[in-house]
């Protein structure tokens, strides 16, 4: 069974300061997609930034950015500047038939 | 452009009442649709999901069902509350054309039974 693992429960950044969280994922298929997803406190899921594991190529959007290690099943996202809207809880989720979540990373902006 | 809808916002309910959750979305046709619960400190669990009017899916079997009676209207429903029922519960939509698929989830509903 395909499993995602969070292992940082919370995080803290410097406002303007990177940083990266992680995520590693358990599986034996070749082909599947990965996503961060941003749930700030109003509690809406918001998609950051998505993957397909086909691609070699890192993902970008904006600020955001991932390091994706196919070979050792990882998948961290990297905040740039980070600014102090970008505080929430953040998920790492694995998608091959359906979308399996980690338990989050809950990411502190300091001013 | 396309929306979500889900409501109610808070849920407070007691021990054996039952549960109606609804979800609508607009500006698209023939969605996939998705309910998740979010237990406190915990990731998201799929809880059925729907390619069609009438054909649903249970990923986690527990006293929820759900029903989809119109094309983009996700309902999520119990006879009778657990305690363990106490969650935030998310609904979500998907394009099939799109890939690979995004979901776009709703604002959310915390329900906590009583």
């Amino acid at each position: 069974a395909q499993t995602v693992t969070q292992s940082q429960p919370e995080m803290s950044v410097q406002e303007a300061e990177t940083v990266t969280l992680s995520c590693t994922y358990d599986t034996s298929e070749s082909d599947y997609y990965l996503f961060w997803y941003k749930q700030p406190p109003s509690r809406q899921m918001i998609l950051v930034i998505r993957q397909e594991a086909y691609k070699q190529q890192n993902a970008t959007e904006n600020r955001f950015s991932v390091n994706f290690q196919k070979a050792a099943k990882s998948f961290s996202l990297k905040i740039s500047d980070s600014q102090l809207g970008d505080a929430a809880m953040y998920f790492c989720a694995y998608r091959r038939r359906d979308l399996i979540f980690g338990k989050g990373t809950k990411l502190s902006v300091k001013p | 452009s396309q929306t979500i809808h889900q409501w109610p916002a808070t849920l407070v309910q007691p021990v054996g009442s039952p549960l109606s959750l609804e979800c609508t979305v607009e500006g698209t046709s023939n969605p996939n649709l998705y309910w998740y619960r979010q237990a406190a400190g915990r990731g998201l669990q799929l809880l059925f999901y729907s390619v069609g009017i009438g054909q649903i899916s249970s990923e986690v079997p527990q006293n929820l069902s759900a029903s989809r009676p119109q094309d983009r209207q996700f309902i999520l429903s119990s006879k009778k509350l657990l305690l363990s029922d106490s969650g935030f519960y998310l609904c979500a939509w998907s394009s099939p054309q799109d890939s690979p698929e995004k979901l776009f989830f709703g604002s959310g509903t915390q329900l906590s039974v009583l």
